[in-house]
């Protein structure tokens, strides 16, 4: 079965300086991979997915990741952070009924 | 607004009582999933319908929980007999799934709330 592990549960980043999300998977294939955003009281948003046809994907609101086989990395990053990115983002993969399998999430606060 | 609805929003119940909660997926999405977040935690699926059949269901849920799509189109999440434990986000998800390639993308709706007092 596809899990992922996302290395950080929290992350502190100042506004304008770069975001790093890990998300490291565990699949004896390529995966299809997510990342969500959750915003406080709002729902889950998509922000990129990887389904194997690039391993750069770019997302919305400047975010991309790199699908990196060699490392089982799906990193999200962010050349410079704002404050509204504050939010708890997951690395989802899909399991075997479509659904996704979340795990606990990465919290990301943004400092002025 | 043309995106995933549940309702209600917010519900809060005292322990024993039966609560009914609704979803309205995206009109030509074929595939509804059901998930559960509780505090702290990301979401956990609870089960899904491709249509109006339901194809898989969780172990998350019990026998309390039952789940139709009978037109398949809107969904209803019932729980009878409900206990503390039970309260979470309840969110709504849909899809146009194919029989295979599950890679597309679910859009959510806001999720209802349920406080088992």
């Amino acid at each position: 079965a596809q899990s992922v592990t996302q290395l950080d549960s929290h992350v502190s980043v100042s506004e304008g300086t770069p975001v790093l999300l890990r998300c490291n998977y565990s699949s004896s294939y390529s995966p299809s991979l997510f990342w969500y955003v959750q915003h406080p009281n709002k729902g889950l948003q998509l922000l990129l997915k990887y389904t194997s046809a690039a391993t750069l994907v770019k997302g919305i609101n400047g975010f991309e990741a790199e699908f990196k086989k060699s490392e089982t990395s799906f990193h999200l990053t962010k050349p410079s952070a704002h404050m509204s990115d504050a939010a708890e983002y997951f690395c989802i993969p899909v399991g075997s009924q479509g659904n996704l399998i979340f795990g606990k999430g990465t919290k990301l606060s943004v400092k002025p | 607004d043309t995106g995933v609805s549940q309702n209600p929003r917010h519900k809060i119940t005292k322990r024993g009582q039966n609560v009914t909660f609704r979803c309205d997926p995206i009109s030509e999405h074929n595939r509804l999933y059901w998930y559960r977040q509780t505090l702290g935690q990301g979401p956990e699926f609870l089960t899904y319908f491709q249509n109006e059949a339901q194809l898989e269901k969780s172990r998350l849920l019990s026998d309390r929980f039952s789940a139709e799509r009978p037109k398949g189109s809107f969904s209803t999440l019932e729980i009878q007999r409900t206990e503390q434990g039970d309260s979470a986000m309840y969110l709504c998800a849909s899809t146009l799934g194919a029989a295979s390639g599950p890679q597309e993308t679910q859009y959510f709706g806001p999720g209802t709330r349920l406080l088992v007092l």
